[in-house]
């Protein structure tokens, strides 16, 4: 069952400006995952945050997590349309299956 | 990193058919495959997990004998679709968990149109 939901839905920025887009979930975790989607393909790793992690950083990506409001978020700066695409929170709860959030659909506008 | 293939990347199939998608780990072995379902503009549902020697698991609401999964061996698992109608048209998504760590690496999808 999905358990993130995302906002916003969909986002759309200039080149150069930084896009945030949040996740919030419902159980318990033990670490939450960001994925990048281009249109009609598979989906690419971005980054992992664990339950205890507060934030993390990888090239343009700073992700935080809030387990006391079960929310996390995903900011890329300086964005670039390459980045153009839809963004998923991914939650691995106890086991080792994954429950995908809503997503959230980046454009980037040159 | 790992790499997952999906094949084929897209298939046109007449309703009734069945019509079967192959998941491979390239480059490590997988104990564990999923299977994901993802309709237009929304997100990925799982369908199943797979064990490699063993009966899938199937998620609420996803009909064993409508979607059969069969892993063969540590690096394939296939999905049929049986009996497709229109209804099943959809981008189906795998992933694998490698033996040594928990990390899913997803494969680029199929994309099944059933006309």
């Amino acid at each position: 069952s999905q358990q993130g939901e995302e906002d916003p839905q969909a986002l759309s920025i200039q080149e150069g400006e930084n896009a945030t887009m949040n996740c919030s979930y419902k159980t318990s975790i033990n670490n939450l995952q960001w994925y990048r989607q281009n249109s009609g393909r598979g989906l690419v790793h971005l980054i992992l945050i664990r339950s205890n992690e507060r934030e993390k950083h990888s090239g343009r990506l700073r992700v935080t997590l809030d387990t006391s409001k079960k929310s996390s978020s995903l900011l890329i700066t300086a964005s670039r349309a390459a980045d153009t695409a839809s963004y998923f929170c991914a939650t691995r709860v106890n086991d080792y299956k994954l429950s995908f959030g809503a997503g959230t659909t980046v454009t980037v506008r040159a | 990193g790992a790499v997952v293939s999906q094949h084929p990347s897209w298939v046109i199939c007449k309703s009734g058919t069945s019509v079967k998608i192959e998941c491979r780990s390239l480059d490590f072995q997988a104990t564990t495959m999923f299977w994901y379902r993802q309709f237009p503009k929304q997100s990925l549902m799982l369908m199943a997990t797979s064990n490699e020697g063993s009966k899938a698991t199937y998620e609420q609401g996803v009909e064993k004998d409508k979607f059969l999964i069969n892993h063969a061996s540590l690096t394939l698992s296939t999905l049929t679709v049986t009996s497709a109608h229109p209804e099943d048209s959809s981008f189906y998504i795998c992933s694998a968990m490698g033996l040594t760590n928990n990390e899913q690496f997803f494969g680029p999808g199929t994309r099944l149109t059933v006309l």
